[in-house]
């Protein structure tokens, strides 16, 4: 009964590859998220989607696809990996009562991405 | 202008002591400032929240103190526990913008028993 879940929990791949992230939450939220968690902790935003419809898409590579095949999921397509995608990415979710920027997100566990 | 400056990086407390950590920001637009904590190998959760309408929000041993004219908020956890150990984010965000949190850099707690 994972409120936020992600799979793989680990990703361990060549530099040049290609790879997707799948993210699923139960909660009967509106809203998913993207963030990218460096070697420092530090976590941005890097896409959001309400609804399936793209809201959020912070200035990331276009190698990174984020897709939204219904509202409880949200998966990222990473194309060619370079070693500066090694990083934690964690999905989560809001709901949204139109007052989005206030809702509480939900965290998944992360995805932990090593490039090789 | 977006940044959102959290300080200290570190800090070790005694098991019982206070816990503070500050948070620095620019733009008068931010609404809600959240914290968030993460334990090792856990996604961030939601600790505790508020709006700049209060100076104060306390929920428990957590304690969130707002100095709109200053544009700083802090977090207070009092009788500071070896279970705090984790790492904590101040965050903001703007009121209708779809969301979107802005980030402290972030600050490890370590409690010592």
């Amino acid at each position: 009964d994972t409120a936020v879940s992600q799979t793989p929990k680990y990703l361990v791949t060549q530099m040049g590859n290609d790879k997707s992230i799948k993210c699923e939450q139960n909660l009967g939220h509106d809203t998913m998220y993207w963030y990218k968690q460096d070697s420092k902790k530090f976590l941005k935003i890097m896409f959001s989607y309400n609804n399936k419809e793209l809201i959020i898409n912070e200035t990331v590579p276009n190698r990174f696809s984020p897709k939204s095949p219904d509202k409880a999921h949200l998966n990222l397509h990473i194309n060619s990996l370079e070693l500066g995608d090694s990083a934690v990415y964690f999905c989560a979710s809001s709901q949204d009562r139109g007052l989005a920027a206030q809702e509480t997100q939900y965290f998944g566990p992360g995805t932990r991405l090593l490039v090789l | 202008q977006q940044q959102v400056k959290q300080s200290p990086q570190s800090l070790i407390v005694q098991k019982g002591g206070i816990s503070i950590i500050n948070c620095a920001y620019e733009n008068t637009a931010f609404d809600y400032f959240p914290w968030y904590q993460q334990f090792p190998g856990k996604g961030p959760a939601l600790l505790i929240a508020i709006r700049p309408d209060v100076s104060e929000k306390k929920e428990g041993r957590f304690t969130i103190s707002f100095n709109k004219s200053a544009k700083q908020f802090s977090l207070h956890i009092m009788d500071s526990q070896p279970g705090d150990s984790a790492t904590y984010f101040c965050a903001a965000s703007i009121e209708g913008n779809t969301g979107k949190l802005i980030f402290g850099q972030g600050t490890t707690l370590q409690v010592k028993p």
